[in-house]
């Protein structure tokens, strides 16, 4: 079955730092989205790179996508302490009657300490 | 901006009860979604939902579960008789496109069945 996995699970950094976290996924994909859940809260969108893709930019963030190897990463730049939160990566793919529904992974536990 | 809600916040059932999770989707969306999270595990995908009728559904969304969109506004989940590991946190989503892309989700509804 296609997942995204993300490592590394957790990652404590200082505010300021770059935060990096990857995700593999196993099958082919129509586009991989980007998610942050902060405790017991709902999920929020960050950015989708699609398969045609290699690279995207959203303000601090930055999307790798390589679909030879099948994963991702992301990139948050000089990190803050609001940026703490859970992040995920979620594939998609698109076929046959597929309408879109997403596979997460499990995710990683960023802190950003102050 | 519209957001997806989601009511109740927290719902706890005895264990073989009815339960009713509301949602509203982003009005102009088309493409509705239910995941859950059991506590501390990844987000899975349940249902989806278009035109009226079920697009996809996973192994989770056996026949104790139905969805329903009863008017131009809401979007519903029923279980029909609530068993322990029912108990998760409970995400609707919605999405505008066609093909369905980003997905905007709501704050969910944590549901406890006891």
């Amino acid at each position: 079955s296609q997942q995204g996995e993300e490592d590394p699970q957790a990652l404590s950094i200082q505010e300021g730092e770059n935060a990096t976290m990857n995700c593999s996924y196993k099958t082919s994909i129509n586009n991989l989205q980007w998610y942050r859940q902060n405790s017991g809260r709902g999920l929020v969108h960050l950015i989708l790179i699609r398969s045609n893709e290699r690279e995207k930019h959203s303000g601090r963030l930055r999307v790798t996508l390589d679909t030879s190897k099948k994963s991702s990463s992301l990139l948050i730049t000089a990190s803050r302490a609001a940026d703490t939160a859970s992040y995920f990566c979620a594939t998609a793919w698109n076929y046959g009657g597929s309408q879109g529904n997403l596979i997460f992974g499990k995710g990683t536990k960023l802190s950003v300490k102050p | 901006e519209p957001e997806v809600t989601q009511t109740p916040s927290h719902q706890v059932t005895q264990m073989g009860q009815e339960v009713i999770l509301r949602c509203v989707p982003i009005s102009n969306h088309l493409y509705f979604y239910w995941y859950r999270q059991i506590l501390g595990q990844k987000v899975e995908f349940l249902v989806s939902f278009y035109n009226n009728e079920i697009s996809e559904k996973s192994e989770i969304f056996d026949d104790q579960f139905s969805v329903e969109r009863p008017d131009g506004s809401n979007f519903t989940l029923k279980i029909r008789s609530t068993k322990l590991e029912d108990s998760a946190m409970y995400f609707c989503a919605s999405s505008a496109l066609d093909p369905p892309d980003e997905q905007y989700f709501g704050p969910g509804t944590r549901l406890t069945v006891t």
